[in-house]
């Protein structure tokens, strides 16, 4: 099956800076990447996704790049705030997802 | 829309007893989903249903069983609760069609056995 790990584990950085979170996959068949954001005590929520045939997508302040031939895709995020504070989890596969550890992130004001 | 929707949101068992968790959508969805999340942990594949009357394993399946009577209803079981299966249970849908691939996800169900 798959297999995703995610890097780092923590991060915190300063509110208007940039954060980053990698991620690695083990399946080469995998054609879906979504990124999600959890708050504490809520439901995982989608942020971005891209699927095998696009090299990065952008969404405002969020970005997600891919790389096939490494097997490893990145979620970016520019000019933190306080609210983008939350535990991030990357995923892959098709229907059947299989997700990263998750990243906590703390945007310090 | 109410979405996804579980029932109940809290539950506290004892070991040895046992229950059922009700995950429903209202969107139509083909593909439904059973995932356990436990701390500094991603979430995990339990099992999963790409259409009524079908159902498969996922990446951890044991202690667990699953139906999907119904389109829009996916029941987990835990026929012996076990304290290892004290966790944070989240339900998700995703359609078939179109061009999304996106699973949405329910409120979760957080269960304590002691």
């Amino acid at each position: 099956g798959e297999n995703v790990e995610q890097h780092p584990s923590t991060l915190s950085v300063q509110e208007g800076d940039s954060a980053v979170i990698k991620c690695t996959y083990s399946d080469s068949a995998s054609n879906y990447f979504p990124w999600y954001k959890q708050e504490l005590g809520k439901r995982p929520q989608l942020i971005i996704d891209i699927r095998s045939n696009v090299g990065e997508k952008k969404d405002q302040r969020i970005a997600v790049t891919l790389n096939k031939t490494a097997k490893h895709f990145s979620l970016h995020i520019t000019e933190t705030q306080p609210e983008d504070s939350a535990v991030y989890f990357c995923a892959a596969s098709d229907y059947k997802l299989s997700f990263g550890a998750g990243t906590t992130v703390t945007v310090r004001a | 829309n109410a979405g996804v929707t579980q029932t109940p949101k809290f539950r506290v068992l004892k070991t040895g007893q046992s229950m059922t968790l009700l995950c429903a959508q209202d969107m139509n969805h083909e593909y439904m989903y059973w995932y356990r999340q436990d701390p500094g942990m991603g979430l995990r594949l339990i099992h999963y249903s790409v259409g009524e009357g079908t159902t498969a394993k996922g990446e951890v399946p044991d202690g667990y069983n699953v139906s999907r009577l119904k389109k829009q209803n996916f029941l987990l079981g835990l026929e012996s609760a076990a304290p290892s299966q004290t966790s944070v249970y989240f339900c998700a849908s995703r359609s078939r069609q179109g061009s999304s691939y996106e699973q949405y996800f329910g409120p979760g169900t957080r269960l304590t056995v002691t």
